[in-house]
């Protein structure tokens, strides 16, 4: 069981969008559509921003969104804030009742 | 409101066993509709899935730490516990317990993901 791939970083200016991608493979991201994504704020508990690969929480802005193609699921932000400023992790269940998290991207608004 | 709350020793020695209990709040572990679940994540570093429990009991855990790992629950106090054996620097993380939908076709459950977090215990080896 390794780890989802995901770019180190990202970064984008205010207003702009950035897309984070979560790759791994027919085992997990492209075999199910459990695949969520985590914010994390520095010393903060991470936070569900997507589950089942689109579907946003109440709360969380309409500025993300998720999806998937093949193997690799991704997050967009789109009208990048400062409060977007953060590390972003996927998850995907593994089978077999497992589940992974991705590396973490941190995303910079310049 | 849903509140999860680690407790546990924050510093362990080397090849002892480490013991942490998460206590639920606003919810009840009997309900069915969830997994609870042990995260961790050593400084700087990504997250680790370590396993889960369910109402019932079934666990299932991270095949890498599958050997050392045992996840309990305790209804009656509506909590759940892990205990991590042969302790090493390695280990050394916070540690987070999480909350985790169940695929029971309700559209109020968020399925496969951890949608409730308690803030993160520290644990320390050495």
């Amino acid at each position: 069981q390794s780890a989802l791939t995901q770019p180190p970083s990202a970064s984008g200016s205010p207003g702009q969008s950035v897309t984070i991608s979560c790759t791994g493979t027919s085992s997990d991201v492209g075999g199910y559509n459990y695949v969520s994504w985590y914010q994390q704020h520095p010393g903060k508990v991470p936070k569900l921003m997507i589950y089942e690969v689109s579907k946003r929480p109440s709360g969380v802005p309409d500025r993300f969104s998720g999806s998937k193609s093949g193997n690799t699921a991704s997050l967009a932000v789109s009208g990048l804030q400062a409060e977007d400023e953060a590390v972003y992790y996927c998850s995907s269940y593994a089978g077999s009742k497992t589940y992974v998290f991705g590396t973490g991207t941190k995303v910079t608004v310049l | 409101q849903v509140q999860l709350q680690e407790s546990g020793p924050g510093l362990v020695k080397p090849s002892q066993t480490l013991s942490l209990t998460c206590t639920v709040s606003g919810d009840s572990i009997s309900s069915g509709s969830y997994y609870w679940t042990w995260i961790r994540q050593p400084a700087g570093e990504g997250l680790e899935w370590i396993g889960r429990i369910s109402n019932s009991g079934n666990t299932n855990y991270n095949p890498s730490l599958k050997s050392r790992v045992t996840i309990s629950v305790d209804t009656s106090k509506n909590q759940f516990s892990l205990k991590l054996s042969s302790m090493t620097a390695a280990d050394t993380a916070v540690y987070y317990c999480a909350r985790q939908g169940k695929d029971i076709g309700a559209a109020d459950i968020r399925a496969g993901a951890f949608d409730i977090w308690g803030q993160g215990t520290m644990v320390t080896v050495s």
